[in-house]
Parts: structure tokens; sequence; C-alpha cells
């Protein structure tokens, strides 16, 4: 099956520890991005990256990181730093930066305990 | 500012009915926007695309117009169903720059 998939699904943190959030595809996709979604929001993104090796800030990068080692993966990991870190993260990509249908994964729920 | 609004934030119909959800915008320059759906817990799946030249597109029992103009565009759900309940996200995109703005969305609930 051709996809992108996130895991976990549900994540549960406790206060000033960092976590790791997964995403895989295997679409041959250049572009992948990270998004937040809150309540009552448009999705914000986080990060994204047009190739393997690079990647950019997106609007709410603060507290986050990621890498892009590989093609296929994309980790975003939400730091201690991240203020309210609880949100579902989802992670997408795209044939290339310029192409905008993005795929979505099914995301993961992170709650901060 | 690059903005999406759409509206309702929510809305209740009887399984059956027809519904129409509404997106305005502010992003310039225009390049396209799309619907997107999205099920409770789920990534979102895009139903269609529109480009400044489209008026309306159709996609099985969903329908969206664009009006480049006034930077309005409208979602129909014609006979809807309850695999219908999901929220309904607008995307808009802008020239040049790589911009995408996603909208808030409508939560929309099918009742039997």
């Amino acid at each position: 099956d051709g996809g992108i998939t996130q895991s976990p699904k549900y994540l549960f943190r406790k206060e000033g520890q960092n976590v790791t959030l997964s995403c895989e595809q295997n679409l041959n996709h250049d572009a992948m991005y990270w998004y937040r979604q809150d309540p009552g929001q448009g999705l914000r993104l986080i990060y994204y990256s047009q190739i393997v090796n690079d990647f950019q800030k997106g609007d709410i990068a603060e507290g986050y990181s990621v890498s892009r080692e590989k093609k296929e993966s994309f980790p975003l990991t939400v730091t201690s730093a991240q203020k309210n870190p609880t949100a579902f993260y989802l992670c997408a990509s795209a044939a290339d930066r310029a192409d905008n249908e993005q795929f979505f994964g099914p995301g993961t729920r992170l709650t901060v305990l | 500012k690059n903005q999406v609004e759409q509206s309702p934030q929510s809305l209740i119909i009887l399984e059956g009915k027809n519904c129409t959800l509404q997106c305005n915008y502010t992003v310039s320059p225009f390049s396209n926007l799309r619907w997107y759906k999205q099920d409770t817990g789920r990534g979102p799946v895009s139903l269609t695309i529109m480009t400044f030249s489209e008026n309306t597109k159709s996609n099985g029992r969903y329908t969206a117009t664009l009006d480049a103009d006034t930077k309005q565009s409208s979602l129909h759900i014609t006979a809807s169903q309850l695999s219908d309940s999901a929220s309904y996200i607008c995307v808009v995109r802008n020239t040049g720059g790589f911009k995408t703005i996603f909208g808030a969305g409508t939560r929309l609930f099918v009742k039997a």
C-alpha cells in the first residue's frame, strides 16, 4: 500500500520530557510537512522539508525540532521547551514544494500529563 | 494578511438533506483553493481543487464553487449521508510564495 503513516496514534508525556513522533511515506515524495491542529483553529505549519538533509521552520517552530536523513522519513521531536504541546499532530507529504496537494497521515494525538 | 475564514463553525442536518458550507479568503495572489474532508481522529483528504478560471467543480455529491472576484467559495453537499459527518477544511494557496493557508473548518453532523 502506498501512503503516509504516523506513529504512535496516541502518546502521553510527562512535563519536562522530550518525545519524538514518527512520520514515514512510501510515495516517493520530496516535500514533507508537520502541522499542529488545535480545536477551532486551522492547521499551523511547524516545519517543512523540500529535500533530504534540508528543512525550514514554519510559523510555530519554537519548541520543536526535526530531521530529514532519509527521503521517506521526517520525525518530529517535541521538546520540553514547547509550552503547550498537547495537540493533534499531522504529517503530510507532497510530490514537491510547488505541488500543493498534500497527502496527510492519520495523525498523532499528544497529551502532556 | 493572508486569511481563510469558514462558516458556519458547526452544522447539524438530517440525513438526506442538502447543505452548503462557506469559505472566504484574503490570500493574494491567489493560486488555487482546495476543500478537504477530515474524519474525526484522521488526516484530511482532498475532495476538490479550484483554480482561478474555474467556477464549479463536482465530485460525486460534493459540488464546489468559486467566485474569484469576491474571494468566496462554497461546498454544497447533496443528499447527505451519515458518513458525511466530518470537518470540512478550506485551504487556499498563493502563487510564488508557496504559502498554504488553512481555514479552521466547518464541523458537520448528519443525524439519522
